[in-house]
């Protein structure tokens, strides 16, 4: 699974858009971007996931641009419910004939403080 | 929906002695994989078990070992403990098999082991 890098820590302040950029350098064809949020002492929470350009829920969007070898994750107007540990994660989820899809590698996460 | 449930979320052991985690898979989901979170750290895929085999497995050594039932629990055993085994032990759940599916893992609130 391809190894991924991003920052260590960001700040911001309530209602401002948060952009988290990760590299994974090494990205397969087959891999897809997902990205988990993870709050103290909880497990961490699905957010998105895409290959290719950009995919927007209701929660965030993530940009791919045509290369794959980096993603960034956007955050709209913040709040301080936001902070969390984010991870960018890569990898094949869609082994047919057997399950990978939860051989995940966590890096050790953006650390997100959103200030009042 | 029934979502991921762990047990114990707590519980303290001394070196030496043996540890069975537990989890209940979500509604819908045959495989379980296990992570490692140590403090600050992301966490760290131990195994995991598709249709009740093992079935992918991290960096960790024969002492920790896992089950998974028919109706897709899984237990999580911990052998010989060691003062570095104290972490936050998830469990996480996803449908596994030929279809492809989102990738997306579904994690419990997670059981904090401490050694003494």
């Amino acid at each position: 699974l391809a190894k991924t890098t991003q920052p260590i820590s960001m700040d911001s302040y309530e209602g401002q858009e948060v952009n988290i950029t990760c590299s994974h350098n090494n990205i397969a064809t087959n891999d897809y971007i997902t990205w988990y949020q993870q709050f103290p002492s909880q497990g961490p929470r699905f957010i998105i996931q895409g290959y290719k350009t950009k995919v927007t829920n209701e929660v965030a969007s993530l940009f791919i641009p045509a290369d794959r070898k980096s993603s960034t994750l956007s955050l709209p107007r913040v709040s301080l419910s936001d902070t969390a540990v984010y991870y960018c994660l890569v990898g094949d989820p869609h082994l047919e004939g057997s399950s990978n899809t939860g051989k995940l590698i966590f890096g050790q996460g953006t650390t997100l403080q959103v200030k009042p | 929906e029934t979502g991921v449930t762990q047990s114990p979320t707590h519980l303290i052991k001394t070196r030496g002695q043996q540890v069975t985690l537990r989890c209940s898979s979500q509604s819908g989901h045959n495989t379980v994989s296990w992570y490692q979170q140590a403090l600050g750290q992301g966490p760290q895929f131990i195994f995991q078990y598709y249709r009740e085999e093992e079935n992918g497995r991290g960096n960790f050594p024969p002492r920790f070992s896992g089950l998974q039932f028919p109706n897709y629990s899984s237990e999580l055993n911990v052998n010989a403990l060691e003062l570095d085994d104290s972490a936050l032990y998830l469990c996480a759940s996803s449908w596994g098999g030929g279809a492809p599916v989102s990738g997306e893992l579904f994690f419990g609130e997670g059981s904090r082991l401490t050694v003494l």
